[in-house]
């Protein structure tokens, strides 16, 4: 099974400021099968990234997604009131079963 | 829009069966480029995949090996859904379920979630 490590665990940042949130995987990962997901408390994940960097639908610019192999990272850039949530990556190279880290709280400083 | 709707009870006592529904609008539980996916969220495993059912010109299951010798995911063409069983429930099994479509191996509808919590 691959396991997803998240850093920080907590991250406080200003708004207006970006954020930068690391994924690492145990194993490599194909970029198309490592997204990243938004939840905020008392709502189900919403897909933000998808394929490593492909913003899903209606998802502002200033969330954007890098990496490769092992190493992956969300962007949030100019933060706003609403981004402060826990986000989650979550990757799918196996088949049946994919697998999620175990999140970054993104918090107001 | 794809919309999935989950039912089922918040309460289940231990050794019992846990049952939840996923209601499909917007799409077909009969989709073959999809999978229907069940998902846990509790604060000691995080979120858990569970399972899933698809349709590939036959019918298929896939389980997690934690929850294999206690679960079925059934597909419902007739509803348009699908359910989760979990049986010999214990508090452990105390979490936030999830429905979700796979597709293309990513996460993209989920269901509003349903706390289940295992108590006599």
């Amino acid at each position: 099974e691959i396991v997803l490590t998240q850093s920080p665990a907590t991250l406080s940042v200003s708004p207006g400021e970006t954020a930068t949130l690391s994924c690492r995987a145990s194993q490599s990962v194909s970029s198309s099968f490592l997204a990243w997901y938004q939840q905020k408390p008392g709502q189900a994940p919403r897909l933000l990234i998808s394929n490593a960097s492909n913003r899903a639908t209606g998802i502002p610019d200033r969330f954007s997604g890098s990496g490769s192999g092992t190493e992956f990272t969300l962007t949030i850039s100019s933060l706003q009131s609403e981004d402060f949530a826990i986000y989650y990556c979550h990757q799918y190279n196996n088949w049946p079963q994919g697998t999620f880290g175990q999140g970054t709280k993104l918090e107001i400083k | 829009q794809v919309q999935l709707q989950q039912s089922g009870p918040g309460l289940v006592t231990p050794s019992q069966t846990l049952s939840l529904t996923c209601v499909i609008s917007g799409d077909s539980v009969s989709s073959n480029t999809v999978a229907w996916t069940w998902i846990r969220q509790s604060p000691s495993r995080g979120l858990e995949w569970l399972g899933m059912t698809y349709y590939r010109t036959t019918w298929y299951q896939e389980y997690a090996g934690s929850v294999k010798s206690r679960i079925t995911i059934n597909p419902d063409t007739s509803k348009n859904q699908f359910s989760l069983q979990l049986n010999s429930v214990t508090p452990e099994d105390s979490a936030v379920y999830y429905c979700a479509r796979l597709q293309a191996r990513t996460l993209h509808y989920w269901g509003q979630g349903t706390l289940v919590t295992v108590s006599s």
